[in-house]
């Protein structure tokens, strides 16, 4: 079946600009993730879904950052007022549950702020 | 912060068997050990993971020192593709809530040669 598709592969954006990054993970699959990688940097936790509940939000860097998922699916990312510091590969990830599962991520989103 | 310690880099020859070493010393009884690669400009991709046992698949073998303080994972049969950063994961599998992020560390950079 389908991997995790996200959309765009790709955004420019202008800083101070308002962007949606979205995430389809594999069909069945509870559990999803977001991650970033910045440039040189590692890969960074952002937040986690079990559900449509996000029982840990702990990497959100800030308050500028906030997520969604509907009907266990879907997942949209929002990144308000944009600002060059979040230029980044942004990664998701789709599980089968909690526990000893496999994450099976996605070809990211660049996001460049200019 | 990671609690795992990878080298950097390594050189392995196409054809050999890459042995990629991975500390984890601070390791917990519940924790597993994941290994994931990430060929560049990809997502990272899912290897292997056990807990106490050595593991194999058709991809990779893991193997687990008894006191489960490092770990090593083996290509058995390296090619060019396999060029990535290799990363080393140590992670609790919990149930109820738990999240289950993937923390990861720097890696290692494979650089198989012809």
């Amino acid at each position: 079946g389908a991997g995790v598709s996200q959309s765009p592969s790709n955004k420019v954006t202008e800083k101070g600009k308002d962007v949606e990054l979205r995430c389809d993970p594999i069909s069945g699959h509870t559990a999803l993730y977001w991650y970033r990688q910045s440039l040189g940097q590692g890969l960074e936790f952002l937040i986690y879904f079990q559900g449509n509940s996000a029982p840990d939000k702990s990497g959100l860097p800030s308050d500028r950052f906030s997520a969604e998922r509907t009907g266990g699916s879907v997942s949209t990312l929002t990144i308000q007022r944009t600002q060059q510091e979040d230029s980044a590969v942004y990664l998701c990830a789709s599980s089968g549950g909690q526990g000893a599962y496999e994450q099976y991520f996605g070809p990211g989103t660049r996001l460049t702020v200019t | 912060d990671a609690k795992t310690t990878q080298p950097p880099s390594m050189d392995c020859a196409e054809g050999r068997a890459a042995n990629l070493p991975c500390n984890h010393s601070t390791i917990s009884g519940n924790e597993y050990v994941y290994w994931y690669r990430q060929i560049h400009s990809q997502g990272p991709q899912y290897i292997i993971h056990g807990l106490k046992n050595n593991e194999t698949n058709e991809m990779a073998s893991l193997i687990i020192t008894e006191d489960r303080k490092s770990s090593t994972l083996i290509l058995p049969h390296a090619t060019l593709r396999d060029t990535a950063v290799y990363y080393c994961i140590v992670r609790v599998a919990g149930e109820g809530g738990a999240t289950n992020k993937l923390i990861f560390g720097t890696g290692t950079l494979l650089a198989v040669q012809p």
